[in-house]
């Protein structure tokens, strides 16, 4: 079964410091991967998402994220993080045939001054 | 602006006591999508409607139900709330439901259970 696993429960960076947030997940064929953010009292929003072709993405806000198929991951980067940016950030891969999207557990993002 | 929105924001029921959030949707896509998030957990979907087409996931529990009377308008309703339900409800939609597109997301609806 399609799976989504973020080991990062909480991290905490210094404002300007770089960022990544680490994904892994579990399909069996090309998948389609995303990666969300929840700011506090607020719905989800797209960051960005993966489906073939290039494996380094480009997504609002600064972020990127690269897709390699052999670890299977998908990291979401950022190299310089601003105070804005603390919220949760949860990965995401559309299951195929379920035919819904399969969230991680996500990771809750701390910007210290 | 605002493209889903959901009301209310804060839902506070008592134990039992049947209750209904609702989301409306300006965008005027096909699906619609209702997401359970507990503290600390991943979304889980609850059931979502293609159209006037209900789907429903094989573990959401009977006391979740769902209507969709029009494109715009979806409502979630919770028959007998109980202390586990308490989470944020959220809804979200998409034009065509297939797996490349991105999904719109509410506010969502924080419902507490006393």
């Amino acid at each position: 079964a399609q799976s989504v696993t973020q080991p990062d429960i909480h991290i905490t960076v210094s404002e300007g410091a770089s960022l990544e947030l680490r994904c892994n997940y579990s399909y069996g064929a090309t998948p389609y991967l995303f990666w969300y953010v929840q700011s506090p009292g607020q719905g989800l929003q797209l960051l960005l998402k993966y489906f073939s072709g290039d494996t380094l993405v480009q997504g609002i806000k600064g972020f990127e994220a690269e897709f390699k198929r052999s670890q299977s991951s998908f990291n979401l980067r950022k190299p310089s993080v601003h105070w804005s940016d603390a919220a949760e950030y949860f990965c995401a891969v559309w299951g195929g045939a379920t035919n819904k999207l399969i969230f991680g557990t996500g990771t809750l993002l701390a910007v210290q001054p | 602006d605002a493209m889903v929105i959901q009301n209310p924001r804060y839902q506070v029921t008592q134990f039992g006591k049947p209750v209904t959030l609702s989301c409306s949707q300006t965008l005027n896509h096909n699906v619609m999508y209702w997401y359970q998030q507990k503290s600390s957990q991943a979304p889980k979907l609850l059931f979502h409607y293609y159209d006037k087409d209900f789907n429903n996931e094989a573990d959401t529990p009977d006391n979740f139900q769902s209507r969709r009377p029009n494109t715009s308008f979806c409502f979630l309703d919770i028959r007998s709330p109980g202390l586990g339900d308490a989470a944020m409800y959220l809804c979200a939609t998409s034009r065509t439901g297939t797996g490349r597109e991105k999904l719109f997301f509410g506010s969502g609806t924080q419902l507490s259970v006393l």
